[in-house]
């Protein structure tokens, strides 16, 4: 198995709903990442985890809430999001290096999310 | 730190024919990789090609081959013989190896278009 599976593929949410994204991945990769990508524009990094721990937050809102319950599975919960929020969440997942020492990331499909 | 610039927003290339997509890059660090990432409008994110900085022969996967100029910190992408499945936004991006792992850092993207 070599994909990095999210769902759902499309969300729509109201700023006071609750909801969450799943992402999960059975590559036996110990790294998991969120990325928010607007349109036409580069991925950005929100979130590390490596080993199930928080490793790294690029000062995002508290508003996204990350969880890794175990190292095969990555959420995103959502709370009191704003209409700027809407965007495309990519997870992605990698060893820490490969044989050549390289740090490479698979991506997930993602999840675009419209915030009403 | 790391930049990676694209300096072409978007690129038209007919079937067939070859079609190179610039980047260049600014680094501190003397342990780095470069990547390409394809997106086609499935928003997948693929990797493409990689090229590990230390390595001075250019990388090469099928139809895809990388210019490599270390000096110049340059890296092109040449698409041989396009197809109509290469049209998609191209983003290139490094990170550097050691600690600094799932940061990668994109270019701004250049959306390629295949012309029949």
């Amino acid at each position: 198995d070599t994909e990095v599976t999210q769902t759902p593929k499309h969300l729509v949410m109201g700023m006071t709903n609750k909801k969450s994204l799943k992402c999960e991945q059975h590559m036996g990769h110990r790294a998991m990442y969120w990325y928010k990508q607007k349109a036409k524009k580069p991925p950005e990094l929100m979130f590390v985890y490596s080993y199930e721990k928080l490793s790294i937050n690029e000062s995002v809102p508290s508003r996204f809430s990350p969880e890794c319950p175990n190292s095969s599975l990555l959420n995103l919960h959502l709370h009191a999001l704003q209409p700027e929020d809407s965007a495309l969440y990519l997870c992605a997942s990698s060893h820490r290096q490969d044989l050549s020492g390289a740090n490479v990331l698979t991506f997930g499909a993602g999840s675009r999310l419209t915030v009403l | 730190a790391q930049t990676v610039t694209q300096s072409q927003p978007e690129m038209s290339v007919q079937e067939a024919e070859t079609v190179t997509l610039s980047c260049t890059y600014d680094t501190s660090e003397s342990d780095y990789y470069l990547f390409w990432y394809k997106q086609p409008p499935s928003r997948q994110m693929i990797l493409v090609i990689r090229q590990e900085a230390y390595k001075q022969q250019n990388a090469t996967e099928n139809r895809f081959s990388v210019n490599f100029q270390k000096a110049a910190k340059s890296f092109s992408l040449k698409i041989s013989d396009s197809q109509l499945g290469d049209a998609a936004m191209y983003f290139c991006a490094s990170n550097a190896g050691g600690t600094s792992y799932g940061k990668l850092t994109f270019g701004q993207g250049t959306i390629l278009t295949v012309h029949p």
